[in-house]
């Protein structure tokens, strides 16, 4: 499968809990993106990487989110002291970015956060 | 920065009528405009995009319209099919941007 890949699919945590996600993206894309998104609503921007730099973080992202893209290829998302309303869809998304092209994101399957 | 409206959240068509779905934007300095297709349980997939050099574009049932200067854009599926059936997201950015989402439309296609 030469997808944008997600692990774990499902995630069910008590609340305080730490969790870690991984996504795993096209292998040639040099951007990667983070989204959150709950029942009903679209994708909530999170983050994003440009190979390893991380280029934006969204106002909302609490100090309790943080990611990582090491090597410029896979990345993780890590949520400390979970919470409730942590709980959503978080999808991650990637791309192939020159100032020149067009950009398409292409998302992985999520991981789905139950926060009990 | 971007803020992306979408109307109606829910629609509901006659197999083989026509759907729109419409979009707006606040950023002047957008300039990329895409459509996703979410059907239940999977991931979000493009199914047609646009940029702001272009006013319209089309793919066999599914065309996008743009209008720069009202800021806004619009999905149109026609000959509805029950396959047709997900929740779409309109998307919005300015260059080198992130994409920012509107909230999204069931669209519900009856037999």
């Amino acid at each position: 499968d030469t997808g944008v890949s997600q692990d774990p699919r499902h995630k069910i945590t008590k609340r305080g809990q730490n969790v870690t996600f991984r996504c795993d993206p096209i292998s040639e894309h040099n951007r990667l993106y983070w989204y959150r998104q709950t029942l009903g609503q679209g994708p909530e921007f999170l983050t994003y990487f440009q190979n390893e730099a991380q280029l934006e973080k969204s106002r909302l992202l609490s100090d309790r989110f943080s990611a990582e893209r090491p090597k410029g290829s896979f990345s993780t998302l890590e949520i400390q002291r979970t919470e409730q309303g942590d709980s959503a869809m978080y999808l991650c998304a990637s791309s192939l970015w020159d100032s020149t092209t067009n950009e398409k994101l292409f998302f992985g399957s999520g991981t789905q956060l139950s926060v009990l | 920065g971007e803020n992306v409206e979408q109307h109606p959240s829910t629609l509901s068509v006659q197999e083989g009528d026509s759907a729109v779905i419409k979009c707006t934007y606040s950023d002047s300095a957008s300039n990329y405009f895409p459509w996703y297709k979410q059907e239940l349980g999977k991931r979000p997939q493009l199914i047609i995009d646009i940029r702001s050099n272009v006013g319209e574009k089309k793919d066999q049932r599914i065309a996008v319209t743009l209008n720069k200067t009202a800021k806004h854009f619009s999905l149109h599926i026609t000959e509805t099919q029950p396959e047709d059936s997900a929740v779409y997201f309109c998307a919005a950015r300015a260059a080198g941007n992130k994409l920012t989402f509107g909230g999204g439309t069931r669209v519900l296609v009856k037999p």
